[in-house]
């Protein structure tokens, strides 16, 4: 089945630490976007890449770093400079070619830093 | 700029209730708008969405109509089961911008 797979589905990190989330996905989409969810927050789009090779900061890209070596592969590093990792991250992918097209989303990393 | 304005929960009610959850947005242009759901320890999924106004998006009982006069896509069910308990995210999509835009969500909860 096609899909978006994240992991792991749990993270547990220290202070100071850098870390990286997975996110896979086999749909062949080409844009694809990280999420962070908070309480009361609703979603913000951190950094989001519309093609291998390039990608674009959110709305609150600081602390994190993304790379888009494969079409299929966007994982993200949260870096020892992002104030408040605690959060659940989400992925998600869509295929390009129509604007109103949905986004396809994975299960979520919860990361907690301590 | 765009936004999406949702009720706040969470939103009770008791298992054949109508549903409504309220969701109002700010939107240059013609933004083509969606309704998200959430499960517990899940990512979100389209329920349902609609690109003009006057249309019409529906699933699973689930309904919404854009309306392009009072900036309103109110999702809607007639009779909700336990299983609807979830977090509903209302988001739009403006044209030419590969960004969607989210609500804060609303967290319904469904007792039998």
């Amino acid at each position: 089945d096609g899909g978006i797979t994240q992991s792991p589905k749990y993270l547990f990190r220290k202070e100071g630490q850098n870390v990286t989330l997975s996110c896979e996905q086999n749909l062949n989409h080409d844009a694809m976007y990280w999420y962070r969810q908070d309480p009361g927050q609703g979603l913000r789009l951190i950094y989001y890449s519309q093609i291998v090779n390039d990608f674009q900061k959110g709305d609150i890209a600081e602390g994190y770093s993304v790379s888009r070596e494969k079409k299929e592969s966007f994982p993200l590093t949260v870096t020892s400079a992002q104030k408040n990792p605690t959060a659940f991250y989400l992925c998600a992918s869509r295929w390009i070619p129509t604007d109103n097209s949905p986004l396809h989303f994975g299960n979520g990393t919860r990361l907690t830093v301590t | 700029g765009n936004s999406v304005t949702q009720m706040e929960g969470p939103v009770t009610l008791s298992e054949e209730a109508f549903l409504t959850i309220n969701c109002t947005y700010t939107a240059t242009g013609y933004p083509s708008l969606f309704w998200y759901v959430q499960y517990p320890g899940e990512g979100l999924q389209l329920l349902l969405k609609a690109t003009k106004a006057d249309d019409k998006g529906s699933n699973k009982g689930f309904e919404a109509t854009y309306r392009k006069e009072t900036t309103s896509f109110h999702l809607e069910k007639g009779s909700v089961q336990v299983s609807d308990s979830a977090v509903y995210f209302c988001a739009l999509q403006n044209t030419g911008f590969q960004k969607l835009v989210f609500g804060t969500g609303t967290r319904l909860l469904v007792s039998p």
